[in-house]
């Protein structure tokens, strides 16, 4: 079974600053994509952010971008530039099988912005 | 606009009873998924739905229920089975191809006395 690792429950960062949250995976699926949502207060789930396995090129939105490490499969954010706005849940997932076969979540690294 | 409907944002049941969550899309999604969320915990997997009418139990089927009798409706039944109900509830969908995007419903708080 897939599993997937946020050792990190709460971060905290100044606002303007940059910030990485953690996240480690396991699977056993050869292609994949792997993602980043975001769960804000109103408690919506976003996406922030995903990334292909097979590509080479770490995926970037604005200022969030992974750093993706296939062998290691490790998975981290980096939110550059952080703003009040930022402030939220964020969750590292990862496909629970192949197709469409639904998600397998971390639990969670709850992300603070100091004004 | 197209998005994922959930009603009621909050419900509220007495223990032994059953009770229905509505999930509804007008995205043209064919897959639909359950999700249960808890404090401090990630989302977890409780049914999926490639297509209409078939359906795949997830991590945490037990105690629930779903069907897929239209394309955008996948309501899920929480039964009497369930021994801890409470929780916050979300639906999402996706296009169907591999790997793609989920969308996510604003979720249901089902609280259970």
């Amino acid at each position: 079974a897939q599993t997937v690792t946020q050792s990190q429950p709460e971060m905290s960062v100044q606002e303007a600053e940059t910030v990485t949250l953690s996240c480690t995976y396991d699977t056993s699926e050869s292609d994949y994509y792997l993602f980043w949502y975001k769960q804000p207060p109103s408690r919506q789930m976003i996406l922030v952010i995903r990334q292909e396995a097979y590509k080479q090129q770490n995926a970037t939105e604005n200022r969030f971008s992974v750093n993706f490490q296939k062998a290691a499969k490790s998975f981290s954010l980096k939110i550059s530039d952080s703003q009040l706005g930022d402030a939220a849940m964020y969750f590292c997932a990862c496909p629970s099988g192949g197709g469409a076969d639904g998600l397998t979540f971390g639990k969670g690294t709850h992300l603070i912005i100091q004004p | 606009d197209g998005g994922i409907t959930q009603s009621p944002k909050y419900l509220f049941r007495k223990e032994g009873q059953n009770v229905t969550l509505s999930c509804e899309q007008n995205l043209n999604h064919d897959a639909m998924y359950w999700y249960r969320q808890d404090p401090g915990q990630g989302l977890r997997l409780i049914y999926y739905s490639q297509i209409v009418n078939d359906f795949q139990k997830g991590d945490i089927a037990e105690g629930y229920s779903v069907s897929r009798e239209k394309k955008e409706s996948f309501p899920l039944t929480v039964t009497s089975a369930q021994k801890n109900p409470t929780a916050f509830y979300l639906c999402a969908s996706s296009s169907g191809r591999a790997f793609s995007e989920q969308y996510f419903g604003p979720g249901t708080r089902l609280t259970v006395t």
